[in-house]
């Protein structure tokens, strides 16, 4: 089955500092890629995310980048703010399937 | 908010005791996953529902059980508890376009053993 896994495992930046985590995964198959934010205390919120058609996508502030040929997939935060501070969760999925999720970066950022 | 509802938000009972947790998904989402987050830990996947049937399954353990029932809630019985069972359980549910699943997760429940 598919294997995702996400590094770092933490990661703290200043305050207006980029931020950038990676996913890598196994199945070739896989074709669809979101990520979740998780907040204290709350269920994980879709933030973005990618098809395999496509190489790169941006959503203000939030930029996600997939190589389907090295099997990896970014996540890039610019100009962080306080409030992103969360936990960071990648997925991958293959044709409508069940998605495997990464293990999770906390990210801080430091005022 | 996701427009998934899951009820109760805390649940706190005693090691050996049985408990249902409850999930609505969103309007028109036909399927609903169920999972489990420990402290510190990432999302496991328990089991997966479509349209009232299962569809796919994790690491659910046998004490537990799921179904989906034809207004397409969704319940996840967990029985014979133990201290580890200790966990936020979250449901999702998902549309379908195309060849892709998104999911939309709603707010989770505390369960604590004791």
């Amino acid at each position: 089955g598919e294997n995702v896994e996400q590094h770092p495992s933490t990661l703290s930046v200043q305050e207006g500092d980029s931020a950038v985590i990676k996913c890598t995964y196994s199945d070739s198959a896989s074709n669809y890629f979101p990520w979740y934010k998780q907040e204290l205390g709350k269920g994980p919120q879709l933030i973005i995310d990618i098809r395999s058609n496509v190489g790169e996508k941006k959503d203000q502030r939030i930029a996600v980048t997939l190589n389907k040929t090295a099997k990896h997939f970014s996540l890039h935060i610019t100009e962080t703010q306080p409030e992103d501070s969360a936990v960071y969760f990648c997925a991958a999925s293959a044709n409508a399937g069940k998605s495997t999720f990464g293990d999770g970066t906390t990210l801080t950022v430091k005022p | 908010d996701s427009g998934v509802t899951q009820t109760p938000k805390h649940l706190i009972t005693a090691t050996g005791q049985r408990v249902t947790l409850r999930c609505s998904p969103r309007s028109g989402d036909l399927s609903v996953y169920w999972y489990q987050q420990s402290l510190d830990q990432g999302l496991q996947f328990l089991i997966q529902y479509y349209n009232g049937e299962e569809r796919a399954k994790g690491n659910i353990l046998e004490r537990f059980s799921a179904q989906q029932f034809p207004d397409l809630h969704s319940e996840l019985n967990l029985s014979s508890l133990e201290l580890g069972d200790s966990a936020l359980y979250f449901c999702a549910s998902s549309v379908v376009k195309g060849d892709t699943d998104t999911q939309y997760f709603g707010p989770g429940t505390r369960l604590t053993v004791l």
